[in-house]
């Protein structure tokens, strides 16, 4: 099965701090993304990764980077924090699409919320 | 602009019956969708999806419709269990493009005793 792991369930931050959010996957997925979850707006893409030290921003990279320095983990970086930062955070791998499988496969989350 | 559209928020069915789930594209160029399920807590996992090539796919108590013309796919669950009580998340892909996918907003699904 695939298992992809997210370093924290919860996190509780300051405004202004630098927040480290991790992800690890054991399945050798090429492809890695970071989305949040707020509701009423579904998931949202803010960026993602095809390979180790490539990025591409998703739909809302506003105040957010990564990075890929290893191919099983990808780490969404919140330079300075923000109150509409307080988000559930999830983080998701696949493989490249071949035979159309574009399942991603997600980490359990992580609530995020900033004071 | 929303490419995928779920224009119902939350929808309630009783335990046995059949629960729907609508969903609407808008970009032609889609032809891979898939539905997620996600509990409160939890990320999303992958519960079923289909091919444009099919207008039906089904997989035990859940069957997924496609209707391309009307650029519309449905998510049937027969019967609704309590279990099922989730939001869903319809999303969908295009071949020979980068390997993201689009996701809905969800509906929240309640299965009531």
């Amino acid at each position: 099965d695939v298992k992809v792991t997210q370093s924290s369930r919860y996190l509780v931050k300051r405004t202004g701090e630098k927040v480290f959010l991790e992800c690890v996957q054991d399945m050798d997925h090429e492809n890695m993304f970071w989305y949040r979850q707020d509701p009423g707006l579904g998931l949202r893409l803010i960026y993602f990764s095809y390979d180790v030290k490539m990025k591409e921003k998703g739909d809302i990279p506003e105040g957010y980077s990564v990075s890929r320095e290893k191919k099983e983990r990808f780490s969404l970086i919140l330079e300075s924090a923000s109150t509409n930062q307080t988000s559930m955070y999830l983080c998701a791998s696949s493989l490249p699409k071949q035979g159309r499988s574009d399942t991603q496969y997600f980490g359990p989350g992580t609530r995020l919320t900033v004071l | 602009d929303q490419q995928v559209k779920q224009n119902s928020p939350s929808l309630s069915v009783q335990e046995g019956r059949i629960s729907i789930l609508n969903c609407d594209y808008t970009n032609s160029m889609f032809d891979y969708f898939l539905w997620y399920k996600k509990y409160p807590a939890e990320g999303p996992t992958f519960l079923i999806s289909i091919s444009s090539i099919k207008d039906k796919n089904e997989d035990g108590r859940f069957t997924v419709f496609l209707n391309k013309s009307a650029k519309h796919l449905s998510l049937h669950i027969v019967p609704s269990q309590p279990g099922d009580s989730a939001v869903y998340f319809c999303a969908a892909s295009v071949e020979d493009r980068d390997d993201k996918i689009i996701f809905g907003k969800g509906t929240r699904l309640h299965i009531l005793p």
